[in-house]
């Protein structure tokens, strides 16, 4: 069971050029969700799907586009990269219910230079 | 908006007991979250209560809530050199589904 798949694990851009970031999970869970993680700022969360068709931001959604086409895969698209987008992205996914727990994935660190 | 705020840097000894803290502010979070972070991978959670309970203890972990101060704090009994890794404390937001608002996190490192 791999439970939440993140690729790629790092990633450098230039500024202003576009990339995918990847999240697949294969637990049939209908909540995906797309944080970043800056230090001292804890996890910020940037875009949520409820299921499949579904998505809406979340508190730092600007210059981030998602789709949720399939219950398993939520990715994430930079359009223009900027540096304040240097970070690191965790993707998660859940059942929906509150006492049951985010399943995470390992993370892409990206560097914007 | 909802905020969530922790101190930074923990430091204790191996065998000692750690306290982490964490204060809150929305008023209607139902579930409180102790997840882990260690290097290079994602969170993990460790346990969580909710609201209407004050304690919840799960083997060396013990959860206080102080709903009144909006105050939450994760006890480690006897914490060892593999409980050095980063804590976030998170809410559930009041809106539903699993919108987690998380705190800065807390570095706790234990020394031999």
């Amino acid at each position: 069971n791999a439970g939440v798949t993140q690729t790629p694990k790092f990633q450098v851009l230039k500024t202003g050029q576009s990339m995918t970031l990847q999240c697949a999970q294969d637990m049939n869970h209908e909540y995906m969700s797309w944080y970043r993680q800056d230090p001292g700022m804890g996890l910020r969360l940037i875009h949520y799907s409820v299921g499949a068709g579904i998505t809406d931001q979340g508190e730092v959604p600007n210059g981030y586009n998602v789709s949720r086409s399939t219950t398993e895969d939520f990715p994430l698209r930079l359009l223009s990269a900027a540096p304040s987008q240097t970070s690191v992205y965790f993707c998660a996914s859940g059942q929906g219910a509150s006492n049951s727990p985010l399943h995470f994935g390992n993370g892409t660190r990206l560097t914007v230079t | 908006g909802e905020d969530v705020e922790q101190s930074l840097f923990l430091s204790v000894r191996e065998g000692d007991s750690s306290v982490i803290n964490c204060t809150y502010t929305d008023s209607s979070s139902t579930y409180l979250y102790w997840y882990k972070q260690e290097p290079g991978a994602g969170l993990q959670l460790l346990t969580y209560i909710f609201s209407n309970m004050d304690m919840k203890q799960d083997q060396r972990l013990t959860v206080l809530l102080n709903k009144k101060d909006k105050h939450l704090s994760l006890r480690i009994a006897d914490t060892q050199t593999g409980d050095s890794a980063i804590y976030f404390c998170a809410e559930k937001d009041g809106t539903g589904f699993q919108k987690l608002v998380f705190g800065t996190g807390t570095r706790l490192l234990v020394s031999p």
